[in-house]
């Protein structure tokens, strides 16, 4: 089946730092991938996305690429901000369903 | 502008009790799904629907009753509450067709001690 492995947290960054988090799937056919973000005592907020190949989403100075080839889409931004400070989830859809798989989430703390 | 609404927010609930959540859309999508929350697993599908009617087993139902009798509407529904059940439990909706944007509600905490 389909799955997800997505980087072990928590991770800590000083601000202006640059952020990577890796996320590898496993998937059947041609998967759309996603990357959600929850801050704290919050629900889901959808970050961006990719649905095929080569393709990239950003969304606030986060970046992702779909590589089919390595299976991958690694999280990254440039400069992180304290407003950053939150939980991430990569997340995969494949085939017609509309359900996501979730990775375990990685807990990002930016420190001033 | 409500998107994904769901209640309660919080509950306690004592072993072997019963309880919804509910769940409402406004945004006339066909697919809705139930998710729980546990720490260091990510989420995990209980129940999902493609339509009104329709309902179908994710990968954890079992405790869990859904029903969708109205596109906006998809309740969940614990029929004896466990202490396994304390979790932190999110609706989802979205229109058909791959890479549509799932959107999520705002969560329900809910505890059974």
């Amino acid at each position: 089946g389909d799955s997800v492995t997505q980087m072990e947290g928590p991770v800590t960054l000083s601000e202006e730092a640059f952020l990577t988090i890796n996320c590898t799937y496993t998937a059947t056919g041609y998967p759309s991938l996603f990357w959600y973000v929850q801050y704290p005592g919050e629900g889901l907020q959808l970050l961006l996305k990719a649905t095929k190949a080569d393709d990239k989403g950003s969304n606030k100075g986060f970046e992702a690429t779909y590589r089919k080839e390595t299976t991958s889409f690694h999280l990254e931004k440039g400069s992180v901000q304290v407003s950053d400070s939150a939980v991430y989830f990569c997340a995969l859809s494949s085939g017609s369903a509309r359900q996501l798989t979730f990775g375990s989430g990685t807990q990002l703390t930016v420190l001033p | 502008n409500a998107g994904v609404t769901q209640t309660p927010k919080f509950q306690v609930l004592k072993t072997g009790q019963s309880m919804t959540l509910q769940c409402a859309q406004d945004m006339n999508h066909e697919y809705m799904s139930w998710y729980r929350q546990d720490p260091g697993m990510g989420l995990r599908l209980i129940h999902y629907s493609v339509g009104a009617g329709i309902t179908d087993q994710g990968e954890v139902p079992n405790g869990y009753n859904v029903s969708r009798s109205t596109t906006e509407d998809f309740p969940l529904r614990l029929l004896s509450a466990a202490p396994s059940q304390t979790s932190v439990y999110f609706c989802a909706s979205s229109l058909s067709g791959p890479g549509n944007t799932i959107y999520f509600g705002e969560g329900s905490w809910l505890t059974v001690v």
